[in-house]
């Protein structure tokens, strides 16, 4: 049984790029998160999806951010006009229904 | 925002030596969850205890629960270096048997295992 992978690892972009990072959760996981950690604070939740639905939003998740899972299994997360305030370690987070939420790696976004 | 908070921010121990580590938290809860994150990587689950349940153990992992003082503890004991990293607690307050959506953070403890 693989876990959460992510995809890419680390990413360096100029401010006013668009990004674009992937999450394939552990198979059969029907609920998928996505949370944002800076530096020396606990993650926070951004968004989260119950198979292909998006089924609750932060109040972080600008409208420069969009989250997709089409078909329920890999998700996707977009930072349109990246902001240098944007950079951050970007974690996935899948569990089957409720409970023990298992984390990704991360993708480590630095916005120059 | 960061609902539970943890306590002390910072731990310094000799390898061997038990390690004790406290989340406060604001809100009632389904159940509190504690996370290992080396640096830089992502978080490993540690140990899940539900909100009527008072104390859970896994290895040399114990973790209590006072839902009275809206309180929990992890402790490990017979601490190695390989236990150096940064602990979070995490609540869930999602619906009762709707099961977890949004794991809330505290800042951590970063503990230090001294060989």
């Amino acid at each position: 049984d693989t876990g959460v992978s992510q995809d890419p690892r680390h990413k360096i972009t100029k401010r006013g790029q668009n990004v674009t990072f992937r999450c394939d959760p552990i198979s059969e996981h029907n609920r998928l998160y996505w949370y944002r950690q800076t530096l020396g604070q606990g993650p926070e939740f951004l968004t989260y999806f119950q198979n292909e639905a998006q089924l609750e939003k932060s109040r972080l998740l600008s409208d420069r951010f969009s989250a997709e899972r089409p078909k329920g299994s890999f998700s996707t997360l977009e930072i349109q006009r990246t902001e240098q305030g944007d950079s951050a370690m970007y974690l996935c987070a899948s569990s089957a229904w409720g409970d023990t939420q298992y984390f990704g790696p991360g993708t480590r976004l630095t916005v120059l | 925002s960061q609902q539970g908070e943890e306590d002390p921010q910072a731990l310094s121990i000799q390898e061997g030596e038990n390690a004790t580590m406290n989340c406060s938290y604001k809100t009632s809860i389904n159940n509190l969850q504690w996370y290992r994150q080396n640096s830089g990587r992502g978080l490993v689950h540690l140990i899940l205890i539900r909100s009527n349940e008072r104390e859970k153990h896994s290895g040399r992992l114990r973790v209590t629960l006072d839902t009275s003082k809206k309180s929990s503890s992890l402790l490990i004991t017979a601490s190695r270096a390989a236990d150096t990293a940064s602990y979070f607690c995490a609540t869930d307050a999602g619906n009762s048997g709707a099961g977890s959506y949004q794991l809330t953070f505290g800042k951590g403890t970063k503990l230090s295992v001294i060989p």
